[in-house]
């Protein structure tokens, strides 16, 4: 049972638009959430994080929204560009899962940025 | 700083025969981790570690083995290789429990 989850495999946007990334979540013990984002042949590299304490974080063109009773999280890129083309992974992560924070990865969105 | 890195890139097996994964890192960090990623699924952590000569089990760890016998090295053996361990492996390391963790560009394993 996949405890987080992006249902949209795929967006397209265009250039200079927002581009708005969700993610669902069902484990209530899960208190610090994560996007990271892969381009093809690399690693995942760290975007933006947030704690369940806040309900908005923001890095420069990116937003993540968290809404604890809905169990949602979402990315906003403003305005997308594209070199924001790529697959957009969200993670969350419990205080008890271990003597590591041990993280829980969606299965990715491809985005594509349409110049 | 290389980062994360990881050896081999590209490997093919055949059912039944045992490999190592390398990963390596420079950042001095005291947690590495193994993941596979499979089509149309996340990440999965197999095992991990949290310092030099500790590790311990993920999600997915049946199937695997790991090692941690230097800070900056974190193995990963498949003894018996099957086909459903055809997959991406991803390491990562981290400086501690709460700190982003940093990937390598993983390895493309098939096992035929």
């Amino acid at each position: 049972d996949q405890q987080v989850k992006q249902n949209s495999p795929s967006l397209s946007v265009q250039e200079g638009r927002i581009s708005i990334l969700n993610c669902d979540y069902t484990n209530s013990m899960f208190d610090y959430f994560l996007w990271y984002k892969k381009y093809p042949a690399e690693g995942p590299t760290f975007l933006i994080s947030i704690s369940s304490i806040k309900d908005k974080n923001e890095d420069g063109r990116f937003t993540v929204f968290l809404n604890k009773s809905a169990k949602h999280l979402s990315l906003h890129i403003v305005p997308s560009q594209p070199g924001d083309s790529a697959v957009y992974f969200c993670a969350a992560s419990s205080p008890f899962s271990g003597s590591a924070r041990q993280l829980t990865f969606g299965s990715g969105t491809q985005l594509t940025v349409l110049p | 700083n290389a980062g994360v890195t990881q050896t081999p890139k590209f490997r093919v097996l055949k059912t039944g025969q045992s490999m190592t994964l390398l990963c390596a890192q420079d950042m001095n960090h005291e947690y590495m981790y193994w993941y596979r990623q499979d089509p149309g699924m996340g990440l999965r952590l197999i095992h991990y570690s949290v310092g030099e000569g500790t590790t311990a089990k993920g999600e997915v760890p049946d199937g695997y083995n790991v090692s941690r016998l230097k800070k900056q090295n974190f193995l990963l053996g498949l003894e018996s290789a099957a086909p459903s361990q055809t997959s991406v492996y991803f390491c990562a390391s981290s400086s501690d429990r709460f700190d982003t963790q940093y990937f390598g560009p993983g390895t493309r394993l098939t096992v035929l």
